[in-house]
């Protein structure tokens, strides 16, 4: 199973809502990966979870709130977010050390 | 700062031919991975390939192959005998050795069309 499942695939939400975004992979990943990815854009890092302590936040604001709950389940809880947020926000697990990272299918994300 | 350029916007190959792909590079390591990635419209990102920079073979993957050159920092992605499934956005992407693979700098993408 070399699967990373991102739920919901889609999520509107208002400004003033607060949602969670799930992932979760079954590999024995050591790390897993936000990013976010903007329309015609590249993928850009947002945190990196290295056995289930937060490693790389790039300077990400703080309405964006990552957890890992266990080595298996990453979350990106979302409150008080603005309309330029709105991006399809990927998820990624890579297991040891210069091994293939996998992604996810990812949420597209709209605030409204 | 390492950077990873992609020049070319948008591609197009006709089915069966060969289409190449360019990426350039800037990093003053000298241990790093170099990969390109598939990005179809079901967004999910895929890896074609994979290589690392100490290694002087060129990386293949069945109709997928790059063209390393260290020195010039450069990487392309060949493509031959090119599918209709080939058509995505194809992203070249950069990590430190001994760090993450998932820790990736991106260049800004290709968006690749074939043609039957």
């Amino acid at each position: 199973d070399t699967e990373v499942t991102q739920t919901p695939k889609h999520l509107v939400m208002g400004m003033t809502n607060k949602k969670s975004l799930k992932c979760e992979q079954h590999m024995g990943h050591r790390a897993m990966y936000w990013y976010k990815q903007k329309a015609k854009k590249p993928p850009e890092l947002m945190f990196v979870y290295s056995y289930e302590k937060l490693s790389i936040n790039e300077s990400v604001p703080s309405r964006f709130s990552p957890e890992c709950p266990n080595s298996s389940l990453l979350n990106l809880h979302l409150h008080a977010l603005q309309p330029e947020d709105s991006a399809l926000y990927l998820c990624a697990s890579e297991g040891e050390m210069n091994t293939e990272a996998f992604f996810g299918q990812g949420t597209r994300l709209t605030v409204v | 700062a390492q950077t990873v350029t992609q020049s070319q916007p948008e591609m197009s190959v006709q089915e069966a031919e060969t289409v190449t792909l360019s990426c350039t590079y800037d990093t003053s390591e000298s241990d790093y991975y170099l990969f390109w990635y598939k990005q179809p419209p079901s967004r999910q990102m895929i890896l074609v390939i994979r290589q690392e920079a100490y290694k002087q073979q060129n990386a293949t993957e069945n109709r997928f192959s790059v063209n390393f050159q260290k020195a010039a920092k450069s990487f392309s992605l060949k493509i031959s005998d090119s599918q209709l499934g080939d058509a995505a956005m194809y992203f070249c992407a950069y990590t430190d050795y001994g760090g993450s693979q998932g820790n990736l700098i991106f260049g800004k993408g290709t968006k690749l069309s074939v043609k039957p």
